[in-house]
């Protein structure tokens, strides 16, 4: 099945900077590919999300891109702020008409301080 | 629109006895899941359906866990009896095409 790996475990950032988390997976059939933040307490929240047709994918000061050949994918964050910080989750998922099985990878705590 | 709605979002229970979840999707959505989450850990996922079909049980614990979803909309996910390993928050998520959205989870707490 797939695995994901996601690192850093943790990070910390100054605020204004910019934060990078990379993930890996294993299977080559996968071909979507969503972040998700999820803060103390509460849900994860869909933050961006990229298909394997797109190298890359922007939203604001959030950035993805897409390695197919190497299969790792990366979200970047720039002009960091203290709301920013989260847990952030990665995921790779087989999508097939409506539905897909997502693995997600183990999390990155993202601490920004003012 | 209403996102996913769970019950309860909050639950202590002495081991050995029953739990129960219950989870309502998003409108229209024909995938739901129900994973668990360790402090720490991404989810992990206990029990896909496609309407009213299980498709994908492979990592429920099926001595002790069971699901169901009735008519293809609301699922309930239960435990019984429940061990001190089972502490988690359990999330139920909704998809339609590529998206997958959470509720809030129940944070279960067994003693």
């Amino acid at each position: 099945g797939e695995n994901v790996e996601q690192h850093p475990s943790t990070l910390s950032v100054q605020e204004g900077d910019s934060a990078v988390i990379k993930c890996t997976y294993s299977d080559s059939a996968s071909n979507y590919f969503p972040w998700y933040k999820q803060e103390l307490g509460k849900r994860p929240q869909l933050i961006i999300d990229i298909r394997s047709n797109v190298g890359e994918k922007k939203d604001q000061r959030i950035a993805v891109t897409l390695n197919k050949t190497a299969k790792h994918f990366s979200l970047h964050i720039t002009e960091t702020q203290p709301e920013d910080s989260a847990v952030y989750f990665c995921a790779a998922s087989k999508v097939a008409g409506s539905w897909g099985k997502f693995q997600f990878g183990a999390g990155t705590q993202v601490v920004v301080t003012p | 629109e209403a996102g996913v709605v769970q019950s309860p979002r909050y639950k202590i229970i002495e081991k050995k006895q029953p739990v129960a979840f219950w989870c309502n999707p998003i409108s229209g959505h024909n995938t739901l899941y129900w994973y668990r989450q360790n402090l720490g850990q991404g989810p992990e996922l206990l029990i896909r359906y496609e309407n009213e079909e299980a498709v994908d049980d492979s990592q429920l614990p099926k001595d002790r866990f069971s699901a169901e979803r009735l008519k293809g909309v609301d699922s309930t996910l239960k435990i019984q009896p429940a061990e001190l390993g089972d502490s988690a928050v359990y999330l139920c998520a909704s998809s339609f095409d590529y998206e997958q959205y959470f509720g809030p989870g129940t944070r279960l707490t067994v003693t």
